[in-house]
């Protein structure tokens, strides 16, 4: 089946505007996680749904960073006012149940801040 | 906070011989996962500890779980050039508040 798939593949925008990064998990999976991966590091943790609400986003660095999942499945995660620190890859990941639980990566976004 | 250190960071090995990356926690984890990034691609999942003591093996590769759960260790037994990647481990603490974190990963680069 399909795997988690995330649009767009790269986004370059100036400072100062506002993205958004879709991510669309395996179907069924009701866990989804965002990470930010910067190169040569691991991916950092920004924020994990289940279902529909955000269980934990305690990895989100700032209030420029929202994302949601109205219906539980398709996330967005939305960034205000970009600054150039913010480029990076950004990774969504879904399980079907939760942590722990095996995550399926998607191929990213990455997202330059010129 | 929660942190959890990766060594090497790169590691640089002639095809055929072993290679091991360690990851350690300043907590106990309640379990442990480990992913294999290739170049330019995505984190896979490889596989989960849970247990203290616990070891798994995969073909070529043997996972270990420390007995205090704060420490585990990936190794490869004869290196192939598919190996090449980053290999990252994932932990989870046990407080209700806690995050996945992510060690910073080893970078394994193999000469034929």
């Amino acid at each position: 089946g399909a795997g988690v798939s995330q649009t767009p593949s790269n986004k370059v925008t100036e400072k100062g505007k506002y993205v958004e990064l879709r991510c669309d998990p395996i179907s069924g999976h009701t866990a989804l996680y965002w990470y930010r991966q910067s190169l040569g590091q691991g991916p950092e943790f920004l924020i994990y749904f289940q279902g529909t609400g955000a269980a934990d986003d305690s990895g989100l660095p700032n209030d420029r960073f929202f994302a949601v999942r109205p219906e539980g499945s398709v996330s967005t995660l939305k960034i205000q006012r970009t600054e150039r620190g913010d480029s990076a890859v950004y990774l969504c990941a879904s399980s079907s149940s939760g942590h722990p639980d095996t995550q399926y990566f998607g191929p990213g976004t990455r997202l330059t801040v010129l | 906070g929660q942190q959890v250190m990766q060594i090497p960071q790169y590691q640089h090995v002639q095809e055929g011989e072993d290679f091991t990356t360690y990851c350690n926690s300043s907590t106990t984890l309640s379990n442990i996962q480990w992913y294999k990034q290739r170049p330019g691609g995505h984190p896979v999942f490889l596989i989960q500890l849970v247990k203290s003591g616990e070891v798994k093996k995969q073909k070529r590769l043997t996972f270990q779980f420390g007995e205090a759960k704060k420490n585990s260790s990936l190794h490869i037994t004869a290196t192939q050039t598919t190996d090449v990647g980053t290999y990252f481990c994932a932990a989870w603490g046990y407080s209700s508040a806690s995050k996945i974190i992510f060690g910073s990963g080893t970078r394994l680069s193999i000469r034929p």
